[in-house]
């Protein structure tokens, strides 16, 4: 099984500024099988990434992800109030499909 | 447009078992694989199995196989989750989640969750 770690676990910034979320896999991801998430109180998670840097339909393009490998990263060029949520990596190239613990982005 | 519509609440005593349903619509039934996906209290998201609509076939961790059954209806267009021998650390926020067109594919869309209570 494929552990994925997510850092920070809190990222505290305020709108305006550029958030980077880090995911580190046990072992090497195939193929880029690498998504990310957004999930808000209340809501399902939704979309972001996938194939480790491709946006998914509609998603802004202040959200990049980029890596390979073990190491892949979510970046938000300019953070916006409705961004401050709970993002997830997760692996879909070798089952179980798994998720990182996700980091929780609040506004400071 | 796609949608997945998942049946409601449920309250269930340990050892019980839960039958949660997906419905999905606004596409081929058979072009999306149903993975379900759960967030209990405090936790993360954790990746509970998979089924390919069109040929029936199945994908379980092994955390959860022997408990787990997920079937479809093509009729209907519904997939069903069957959890069993339910425990206080089932109570979690269940989701249906669809990925078009093969076993390694991302979750393109989300049910609404369905919310399971395990308690005495």
């Amino acid at each position: 099984e494929i552990v994925l770690t997510q850092s920070p676990g809190t990222l505290s910034l305020s709108p305006g500024e550029r958030a980077t979320l880090s995911c580190r896999a046990s072992q090497s991801v195939s193929s880029s099988y690498l998504a990310w998430y957004q999930q808000k109180p209340g809501q399902a998670p939704r979309l972001l990434i996938f194939g480790a840097s491709s946006r998914a339909t509609g998603i802004p393009d202040r959200f990049s992800g980029s890596g390979s490998g073990t190491d892949f990263t979510l970046t938000i060029s300019r953070l916006e109030p409705e961004d401050f949520a709970v993002y997830y990596c997760q692996q879909y190239g070798s089952p179980p499909y798994t998720f990182g613990q996700g980091t929780k982005l609040e506004i400071k | 447009q796609v949608q997945l519509v998942q049946s409601g609440a449920e309250v269930k005593e340990p050892g019980a078992s839960v039958k949660v349903s997906c419905k999905a619509s606004g596409y081929p039934f058979t072009s999306y694989f149903i993975h379900w996906v759960r967030l209990g209290p405090g936790q993360g998201l954790e990746w509970m199995g998979v089924i390919n609509p069109g040929a029936g076939g199945t994908n379980y961790p092994q955390k959860f196989q022997g408990r787990i059954t997920l079937t479809k209806d093509t009729s209907t267009s519904t997939v069903y989750m069957d959890l069993r021998s339910l425990t206080s650390e089932d109570t979690a926020l269940y989701y249906c989640a669809a990925g078009r067109g093969g076993w390694y594919v991302h979750f393109d869309y989300w049910g609404q969750g369905t919310l399971v209570t395990v308690s005495s």
